[in-house]
């Protein structure tokens, strides 16, 4: 089992272009989770999804952030336009039960 | 609304002594889990240890235990026999059983160090 996957791994944009994060999720896993993690903020969830359908989006920060589920092995978030705020670690997590595995992350930095 | 509080932003501990991490929620769920996480300098998310809100015994994985406290609402970590590799941020988190609550939620961490 590969576990989950997260791409790229290391992200440096531009202030203004528009960043997409990808997430592979486990198979047979039907959660997933996206969290952003900052040293000043900690460890935030952004969006929660349930077989594909996204439950709880109340932690998205604002309408530059958009996330989708298109099907079971794949999710994206997209930041556009992205700003130097946005500069973080974003963590991609599934699960099926109870434990969720996480992804290696993607630190993104926006210059 | 759910809600975990970790007071404790860094700890110091000697080797081979025990530790206690310190962690309260808030839920109005009566079916719910209590999960701690470990995070070393690496950067990755390790899964530690589990507990339901309906188990009656406390959890046990190897060194790590959760003193679960479900009238106080607390679910504190212990990690006996602290090791140099056990250096690390801790989260404790939380999570309701149904498809509608079941979100993963966080806390802000503790900081753990080991000293030699």
């Amino acid at each position: 089992d590969a576990g989950v996957i997260q791409s790229p791994r290391h992200e440096v944009t531009e202030m203004g272009q528009e960043v997409t994060l990808r997430c592979k999720p486990i198979s047979g896993h039907n959660s997933l989770f996206w969290y952003r993690q900052t040293m000043m903020r900690g460890l935030e969830l952004l969006i929660y999804f349930n077989n594909n359908v996204p439950i709880d989006d109340s932690g998205m920060p604002e309408d530059r952030f958009s996330a989708k589920m298109p099907n079971a092995s794949f999710s994206t978030l997209k930041i556009q336009p992205s700003e130097p705020r946005d500069s973080a670690v974003y963590f991609c997590a599934s699960s099926l039960t109870v434990q969720a595995f996480f992804g290696q992350g993607t630190r993104l930095t926006v210059v | 609304a759910q809600k975990i509080t970790q007071t404790q932003p860094g700890m110091f501990v000697q080797e081979k002594e025990a530790v206690t991490l310190d962690c309260t929620y808030d839920t109005s769920d009566q079916s719910y889990g209590l999960f701690w996480y470990k995070q070393p300098s690496s950067g990755e998310m390790i899964f530690l240890i589990y507990q339901g809100s309906y188990d009656e015994q406390n959890a046990t994985e190897g060194r790590y235990s959760l003193n679960f406290q479900k009238a106080r609402k607390s679910a504190n970590l212990v990690i006996s026999a602290s090791q140099l590799g056990d250096s690390a941020m801790y989260f404790c988190a939380m999570r309701g059983k149904t498809s509608n609550t079941g979100k993963l939620i966080f806390g802000q961490g503790t900081t753990l160090q080991v000293k030699p």
